[in-house]
């Protein structure tokens, strides 16, 4: 089956400690974007990429890094400078058509804690 | 900078019931809006979408409205049932796909 793939489901960081989260897709999209959910709350825009080696900062850029190395895959690294990085992240992926909004497909999260 | 308010926060109603959730946002320069939803620790499910150029969709019990010059949008659902318990988020979209949120209608249907 096509879809979004986040892994892992459940992640701990210790402070001072990066952390890479997990975002794979096979539906042959362009874009794809990260999310940052709070509780109660809607998402928010981290990242997105439009295309494979480029990417764009999206709201809340700031303490979290991506690479886009291949059109399958966008994993996010939360780094140290990331005060509070406890939250629920979401992957989506998107065609993109300029001047022709696609819907996003999301995966199912990954959550985040700190110990 | 595009705000979206969804309204009620939280709503809890009887099995059967007929109910209304609202969004609206604040820029009427949207390519479209997309009503999600949202089961406990999950993705997010997309239910419907509705093009800026539409005023309405439909999809079983579900029907969504789009007023794009006075920045609304309401998600019908017809007879409720405790399986549509959830949290429900509307979301706008600019020229560059991007979406803006609201906070979320958490919806609790008791038998």
């Amino acid at each position: 089956d096509g879809g979004i793939t986040q892994s892992p489901k459940y992640l701990f960081r210790k402070e001072g400690q990066n952390v890479t989260l997990s975002c794979e897709q096979n539906l042959n999209h362009d874009a794809m974007y990260w999310y940052r959910q709070d509780p109660g709350q809607g998402l928010r825009l981290i990242y997105y990429s439009q295309i494979v080696n480029d990417f764009q900062k999206g709201d809340i850029a700031e303490g979290y890094s991506v690479s886009r190395e291949k059109k399958e895959s966008f994993p996010l690294t939360v780094t140290s400078a990331q005060k509070n990085p406890t939250a629920f992240y979401l992957c989506a992926s998107s065609i993109w058509a300029p001047g022709s909004n696609q819907p996003q497909h999301f995966g199912d999260g990954t959550r985040l804690s700190i110990l | 900078k595009q705000e979206v308010t969804q309204i009620p926060a939280a709503l809890s109603v009887p099995e059967g019931e007929n109910l209304v959730l609202n969004c609206s946002f604040t820029d009427s320069a949207i390519y479209n809006l997309q009503w999600f939803r949202q089961d406990p620790g999950k993705g997010l499910t997309s239910l419907l979408l509705i093009q800026s150029s539409q005023r309405e969709q439909t999809s079983g019990r579900l029907n969504a409205s789009l007023d794009k010059s006075s920045g609304r949008s309401t998600l019908y659902i017809a007879a409720s049932q405790p399986g549509d318990s959830a949290t429900y988020l509307c979301a706008v979209s600019n020229a560059g796909n991007m979406l803006t949120f609201g906070g979320g209608t958490r919806l609790m249907v008791k038998p």
